[in-house]
């Protein structure tokens, strides 16, 4: 079993819906959680941190599930820019190692 | 240029020969770090350094992976006797380390170094 589990997808949805990606990860000593975003041939870029009492960016909204040990990421209204792969990683406080998941891939079309 | 910078962005090679890949952090990050990506793969950890330390390895970095980071700053990945199953993305990032909130472990990637082993 991977450290971290992503739904590949592909998602492909209209503009304007609504689209969320979930991710679980199996270590409980994982303290900290991200969310980036890859463009194709692109490096992976942080889209926002996942803190514990759940946070949001404008449409983006992440939120944390200790106790079951998964995170989400919803898009609201959703724009073709947001076409991308998700990456979900998890971090052990002050380890070294992020673990990456697979990523989900989101097409959204006109 | 304040950025992850990697060089060279793409390097094919026959299978055998030996390969280097350079990556030059942000000046103000101590750790740095080695992914190698595959198509449809997230990134896989290969290795990172703290200042000039290598402190930890992934178990799947065969002895012909070798990484140095001498002066704490720019950082080299050498892979030697390549063989196809070589031919990945090579990533560099960097971070500075610290409690969650705060900005740390947030990683800061180059743009990789595309290796391709025929």
């Amino acid at each position: 079993r991977k450290e971290v589990e992503q739904d590949p997808g592909p998602f492909n949805v209209p503009e304007g819906a609504t689209v969320a990606f979930n991710c679980t990860y199996s270590n409980s000593a994982s303290q900290s959680f991200f969310w980036y975003r890859q463009d194709c041939r692109k490096e992976p870029k942080l889209l926002m941190s996942v803190y514990s009492s759940g946070n949001e960016d404008g449409r983006f909204t992440a939120q944390l599930n200790r106790a079951s040990q998964y995170i989400s990421l919803l898009i609201r209204d959703s724009k073709l820019s947001d076409s991308a792969t998700y990456l979900c990683v998890v971090n052990i406080l002050n380890a070294g190692k992020s673990t990456f998941g697979d990523g989900t891939t989101l097409t959204v079309k006109p | 240029d304040t950025g992850v910078s990697q060089d060279p962005r793409h390097k094919i090679t026959k299978r055998g020969q030996n390969v280097t890949f350079r990556c030059d952090p942000i000046s103000e990050h101590n750790r740095l770090y080695w992914y190698r990506q595959t198509l449809g793969q997230g990134p896989e950890f290969l290795t990172y350094f703290q200042n000039e330390a290598q402190l930890e390895k992934s178990r799947l970095l065969s002895d012909r992976f070798s990484a140095e980071r001498p002066k704490g700053s720019f950082s080299t990945l050498e892979i030697q006797r390549t063989e196809q199953g070589d031919s990945a993305m090579y990533l560099c990032a960097s971070s500075f380390p610290g409690h969650p909130g705060t900005g740390a472990n947030v990683l800061t990637f180059g743009a990789g170094s595309r290796l391709t082993v025929l």
